[in-house]
């Protein structure tokens, strides 16, 4: 069965402090996707990275880069020199090779404090 | 180029009705997918269509069911409605092997 967990409920930083978000996930399948998705207030989810489990390289892209271990099955997100903008909840997820859907985690909110 | 678009924004329905969910795909994807988000929680997969069919369904009740359109566009529809089903219904569209392109959502409260 698949499972990813998001451990941290809520987080709050002062802007320009770097904050990492942390996912572990479970899959017995070893062809699976690993995805970020950002949520603001308006409700959509917007796309931040897709990643499959036989690239482990990790990625950087401006402000945010995601670390990718499986040896501890955890694919961690960062955010370097956080702003208000920023302030979202951000959802981790994993759809395995042949399934057609997302399997989410519960979310981790995060504040940006001006 | 217009993404995913999702009406209405936000419903109130009272127990025991029906509703539909309307989602229009973003350009040249062909394939629809929903989710319910219910509050703080993560979103839950319902159900997808692609060439007007079910292919892949969550484990959601027969009360919940769907319909894919020539154009792509989908509905869902919701029977008997409980109090339980107020949530955020989401809908994402695709066209393999790209990702998924998600609207805002529409709102549905059960009273």
């Amino acid at each position: 069965a698949q499972k990813v967990t998001q451990a941290q409920t809520e987080i709050s930083v002062v802007e320009k402090e770097d904050v990492t978000l942390d996912c572990v996930y479970e899959t017995r399948d070893t062809t699976y996707y690993l995805f970020w998705y950002k949520q603001p207030p308006s409700g959509e989810l917007v796309f931040l990275i897709r990643r499959n489990s036989f690239d482990e390289q990790n990625e950087i892209s401006g402000r945010y880069s995601w670390n990718f271990q499986k040896s501890t099955s955890s694919f961690n997100f960062t955010i370097t020199a956080s702003q208000v903008v920023d302030s979202a909840v951000y959802f981790c997820a994993l759809s395995e090779a042949g399934a057609n859907n997302l399997f989410f985690g519960t979310g981790t909110r995060l504040t940006v404090i001006p | 180029d217009a993404g995913v678009t999702q009406s209405p924004t936000h419903l109130i329905k009272t127990r025991g009705q029906q509703v539909t969910l309307r989602c229009s795909p973003k350009s040249g994807h062909d394939t629809v997918s929903w989710y319910q988000q219910a509050l703080g929680q993560g979103p839950q997969f319902i159900f997808q269509y692609y060439e007007e069919e079910e292919r892949q369904r969550g484990n959601f009740p027969d009360r919940f069911s769907g319909h894919q359109f020539p154009n792509y566009s989908s509905e869902l529809n919701v029977n008997a409605l409980l109090l339980g089903d107020s949530a955020l219904y989401l809908c994402a569209s695709s066209l393999a092997p790209q990702g998924y392109t998600f609207g805002s959502g529409t709102r549905l409260t059960v009273v």
